[in-house]
């Protein structure tokens, strides 16, 4: 059964600085998505990486994706107070399946 | 720009009581999901639904659930004898194919409370 972990589960982080949230999957898959989700929210679309060294930007969030390693980056540059959320990954059950399974999430503050 | 909306938005019930969450996905979008997050938990995977009928449903979607699209526009979600853990935020999402390409777009999100 498919296994997704992320780490730092939560995450206190000065503006301005740098920082990597980590998400491992247990079993082989061609989909990972990157979702925000703040607080009484819906989960909003960051990213969708489909094939191994799949790197995508926006702003100052950066993803990427090793797919031999099973592991997704999602890099922030320069934190800002506005980034402050619950960012989740999300993998493909399987290749012939729409059926995600989320990560535990990583609780991101930025302060000032 | 088009968004999947959800009602209500807050649903408070007895204990085996049924309920029926509403969803309208995105007008020309083909799949749908149902997602539940219980407080402070991740997001787990109830079903989806394509053409009428399911395709896939996890080990937490049982009898007691059932989904249906009854016109053109709504999606539900029905909770035939609700249970106190059937208490959490429920997700209703929706693709325009179901492609490997797409992403699954989030509604609002209904909190359901079972007391």
């Amino acid at each position: 059964e498919l296994k997704v972990e992320q780490n730092p589960l939560f995450l206190s982080m000065q503006e301005g600085k740098n920082y990597t949230i980590y998400c491992n999957y247990s079993t082989t898959s061609d989909r990972l998505y990157w979702y925000r989700q703040d607080p009484g929210k819906s989960l909003e679309s960051l990213f969708v990486l489909l094939s191994n060294g799949a790197v995508k930007q926006e702003g100052r969030l950066m993803a990427s994706l090793d797919t031999k390693a099973r592991l997704s980056t999602l890099h922030i540059t320069a934190a800002v107070h506005d980034l402050s959320a619950t960012y989740f990954c999300a993998v493909a059950q399987s290749y012939n399946t729409d059926k995600l399974i989320f990560g535990t999430g990583t609780r991101l503050q930025v302060f000032p | 720009e088009p968004e999947v909306t959800q009602t209500p938005s807050h649903q408070v019930t007895q204990m085996g009581q049924e309920v029926i969450l509403r969803c309208v996905p995105i007008s020309n979008h083909l799949y749908f999901y149902w997602y539940r997050q219980i407080l402070g938990q991740k997001v787990e995977f109830l079903v989806s639904f394509y053409n009428n009928e399911i395709s896939e449903k996890s080990e937490i979607f049982d009898d007691q659930f059932s989904v249906e699209r009854p016109d053109g526009s709504n999606f539900t979600l029905k909770i035939r004898s609700t249970k106190l853990e059937d208490s959490a935020m429920y997700f209703c999402a929706s693709t325009p194919s179901g492609a490997t390409t797409d992403t699954q777009y989030f509604g609002p999100g209904t909190r359901l409370t079972v007391l």
